[in-house]
C-alpha cells in the first residue's frame, strides 16, 4: 500500500518559475526521501531529510518537513525545461538484517515549458 | 563507478515463457532490490536481499523469483507470468546502515516487461 499522498498530481510551469510539490504520509518516520524520474527510466535521488530535522537544502532544491503535520515538501527555484520529469517522496524503514524499505508517495507530474 | 546496470531494456514474453531479468552493480553494495512499477504509478518494493540473503518478500506471487547469486549481481526469474505483470521493473541497491535506515538507493533504468 502507498505510504503517502502527493499534491499536485501535475503541474505546468514556465521555464524560471518555482515548483512545488507536497508530500503527506501516513505513519512516523525515521527519514523521508526525494526522488526524480525522468520518463520511463530509473530514479535518481534528490536529496534526504532526517526526522529531527525542518529545512534541508541542497542547490536549487529546498526541502521542508513538518513531522506534526505527517508532510514534507520539496522547492524547485529557477525551474529549467530539464526539470521536467516525474517527482516522487518516499519515507524509509530499516530491513532486518540490513538496507531499507522505501515506500513511495503518488508523485507529482512536472512540465517546465520554455 | 556510480551506476545499476539492468539487462534486457526490453523483454516480450509470452504466458508460458521463462526468462531472467539481471541486475549489476559495483559500488560495494551490499543490499539489493526488485520494485515493480506499473505506468503513472510509483514504483512498490517487491524484494529485498541483505547479504546476498531474502530479507523482504512483500508477498509476490511465485512466478516471481529472485535469486542473488553474489554481491554484485541479482536476478530476478520469471515464469508463468500473466498480462497483468507487464510493468517497468526496477532494481537498486545501497550501503546497509547497521539496521538503521536513511541511505539512499540507486536505481537502475529498469527492464519495460510486455507479457503477451
Amino acid at each position: 500500500s502507498q505510504q503517502g499522498e502527493e499534491d499536485p498530481q501535475a503541474l505546468s510551469i514556465q521555464e524560471g518559475e518555482n515548483a512545488t510539490m507536497n508530500c503527506s504520509y501516513k505513519t512516523s518516520i525515521n527519514n523521508l526521501q526525494w526522488y526524480r524520474q525522468n520518463s520511463g527510466r530509473g530514479l535518481v535521488h534528490l536529496i534526504l531529510i532526517r526526522s529531527n530535522e525542518r529545512e534541508k537544502h541542497s542547490g536549487r532544491l529546498r526541502v521542508t518537513l513538518d513531522t506534526s503535520k505527517k508532510s514534507s515538501s520539496l522547492l524547485i527555484t529557477a525551474s529549467r525545461a530539464a526539470d521536467t520529469a516525474s517527482y516522487f517522496c518516499a519515507t524509509d524503514a530499516a530491513v532486518t538484517g540490513g538496507g531499507n524499505k522505501l515506500t513511495f508517495g503518488t508523485g507529482t507530474q512536472l512540465k517546465v515549458e520554455l | 563507478d556510480t551506476e545499476v546496470t539492468q539487462t534486457p531494456k526490453h523483454l516480450v514474453m509470452g504466458m508460458t515463457n521463462k526468462k531472467s531479468l539481471k541486475c549489476e552493480q559495483h559500488m560495494g553494495h551490499r543490499a539489493m532490490y526488485w520494485y515493480k512499477q506499473k505506468a503513472k504509478k510509483p514504483p512498490e518494493l517487491m524484494f529485498v536481499y541483505s547479504y546476498e540473503k531474502l530479507s523482504i518478500n512483500e508477498s509476490v506471487p511465485s512466478r516471481f523469483s529472485p535469486e542473488c547469486p553474489n554481491s554484485s549481481l541479482l536476478n530476478l526469474h520469471l515464469h508463468a507470468l500473466q498480462p497483468e505483470d507487464s510493468a517497468l521493473y526496477l532494481c537498486a541497491s545501497s550501503w546497509l546502515a547497521g539496521g538503521r535506515s536513511g541511505n539512499e538507493q540507486y536505481f537502475g533504468p529498469g527492464t519495460r516487461l510486455t507479457v503477451t
